[in-house]
């Protein structure tokens, strides 16, 4: 497998446009996480799907974000409209079940100018 | 919540030299999992090593080891033989066992930056 798949890796854009990162999870695995990466913030879990369905959105910052997972191979986080404050690097990850490891994509870093 | 600490921002080791790095951790579970997580200058995050908090047995992966003292809530990787390779940011990551209620992501702490000496 070739892994957790992300797109793209780096994506600048103005405040105020809409920004759509996207993930494709390990083939058979049922979890997918998304996670903001920032200096002063570390990792923090965003939202997380089982099965394609949103379990737990309540990291999510404000209702400029949203999540999708229309099937089992494809995720999308949204940002609209997007502002500085929102910069980061925004990982997704997959794991089979709850109980192992996840494994992540290499991120996209995101810049709002 | 669960929380998890690692209060060396920095350590720095010479080449084939050991290093330690420290994890502590604060749960009201009694089972549960941790890992440690690799994230080099590509940013890529490795899996690096896994413990489950029910054995008692220390995990081992190479040169890669760890100290894991559940009364204590401590989880200490060790690594031998220092590479040049070995230089990343180093998370240390817990996990609940039970699904739902955001307990199935994982918790991580805010990572120690190791730089080898050549």
């Amino acid at each position: 497998d070739a892994g957790v798949i992300q797109s793209p890796r780096h994506e600048v854009t103005e405040m105020g446009q809409e920004v759509t990162l996207r993930c494709k999870p390990i083939s058979g695995h049922d979890y997918l996480f998304w996670y903001r990466q920032t200096m002063m913030r570390g990792l923090e879990l965003l939202i997380y799907f089982n099965n394609n369905v949103p379990i737990d959105d309540s990291g999510m910052p404000e209702d400029r974000f949203s999540a999708k997972m229309p099937n089992a191979s494809f995720s999308t986080l949204k940002i609209q409209p997007s502002e500085p404050r929102d910069s980061a690097v925004y990982f997704c990850a997959s794991s089979q079940v709850w109980n192992t490891e996840a494994f992540f994509g290499q991120g996209t870093r995101l810049t709002v100018v | 919540a669960q929380t998890v600490t690692q209060s060396q921002p920095e350590m720095s080791v010479q080449e084939a030299e050991t290093v330690t790095l420290s994890c502590t951790y604060d749960t009201s579970e009694s089972d549960y999992y941790l890992f440690w997580y690799k994230q080099p200058p590509s940013r890529q995050m490795i899996l690096v090593i896994r413990q489950e908090a029910y054995k008692q047995q220390n995990a081992t992966e190479n040169r890669f080891s760890v100290n894991f003292q559940k009364a204590a809530k401590s989880f200490s990787l060790k690594i031998s033989d220092s590479q040049l390779g070995d230089a990343a940011m180093y998370f240390c990551a817990y996990r609940s066992p039970y699904s739902g209620g955001g307990a199935d992501g994982l918790t991580f702490g805010k990572g120690t930056h190791l730089i080898i000496q050549p």
